[in-house]
């Protein structure tokens, strides 16, 4: 069974700076999925980004980009230019990319980190 | 275009008791799933549906079940309400089943057992 670790529940930042958030996964796959979840207090679950395993490129979506280490199954986020709107839960997730299995739209989450950003 | 809505919003049973979640995805969505967030916690998959079938569950037990309508509406029924079932019940929608899909998530039913 795959699994997801965030080992910061909490980080915070000031306004207009850069922060990372650290994610570690393990699956024996080697195809998959990661993705980067926000979680304001809206409840909503809202995707930031998203990569695909085969692709080397890390990611980008404006001011969020990933740091992706295969070898090392690392997947960290950082946020450049911090917004007092980028303040919410954050969740990292897995899914698997294995074609023709059951739940093949299951997500493993990790259990997120708290990002605060002062002002 | 609407996105994925639930109901209701926020929902008070007692111990015992029986429940109902509802969820209607994205007009042409046609894949369903659900997800149970305990505070404090990273959402746990509970189920996905395509085609009203059954694609996928996940370690819940028995009194956690679903179903998936002709209209590709969606619910979450749980029997025997137990302190440990409150939590946010999430859907997520997406157009096909197949695990490139995007999914879109609603704001959840948040539940709460006395």
């Amino acid at each position: 069974a795959q699994t997801v670790t965030q080992s910061q529940p909490e980080m915070s930042v000031q306004e207009a700076e850069t922060v990372t958030l650290s994610c570690t996964y393990d699956t024996s796959e080697s195809d998959y999925y990661l993705f980067w979840y926000k979680q304001p207090p809206s409840r909503q679950m809202i995707l930031v980004i998203r990569q695909e395993a085969y692709k080397q490129q890390n990611a980008t979506e404006n001011r969020f980009s990933v740091n992706f280490q295969k070898a090392a199954k690392s997947f960290s986020l950082k946020i450049s230019d911090s917004q007092l709107g980028d303040a919410a839960m954050y969740f990292c997730a897995y899914r698997s990319a294995v074609q023709g299995i059951q739940g093949a739209q299951k997500l493993v989450f990790g259990q997120g980190t708290r990002l605060t950003i002062n002002p | 275009d609407a996105g994925v809505t639930q109901s209701p919003t926020h929902l008070i049973k007692t111990r015992g008791q029986q429940v109902t979640l509802r969820c209607s995805p994205i007009s042409g969505h046609k894949s369903v799933s659900w997800y149970q967030q305990v505070l404090g916690q990273g959402p746990q998959f509970i189920f996905q549906y395509y085609e009203k079938e059954e694609r996928g569950r996940g370690n819940f037990p028995d009194r956690f079940s679903a179903r998936q309508f002709p209209n590709y509406s969606s619910e979450l029924n749980v029997n025997a309400l137990l302190l440990g079932d409150s939590a946010l019940y999430l859907c997520a929608s997406s157009l096909w089943s197949g695990n490139n899909q995007p999914q879109h998530f609603g704001d959840g039913t948040r539940l709460s057992i006395l």
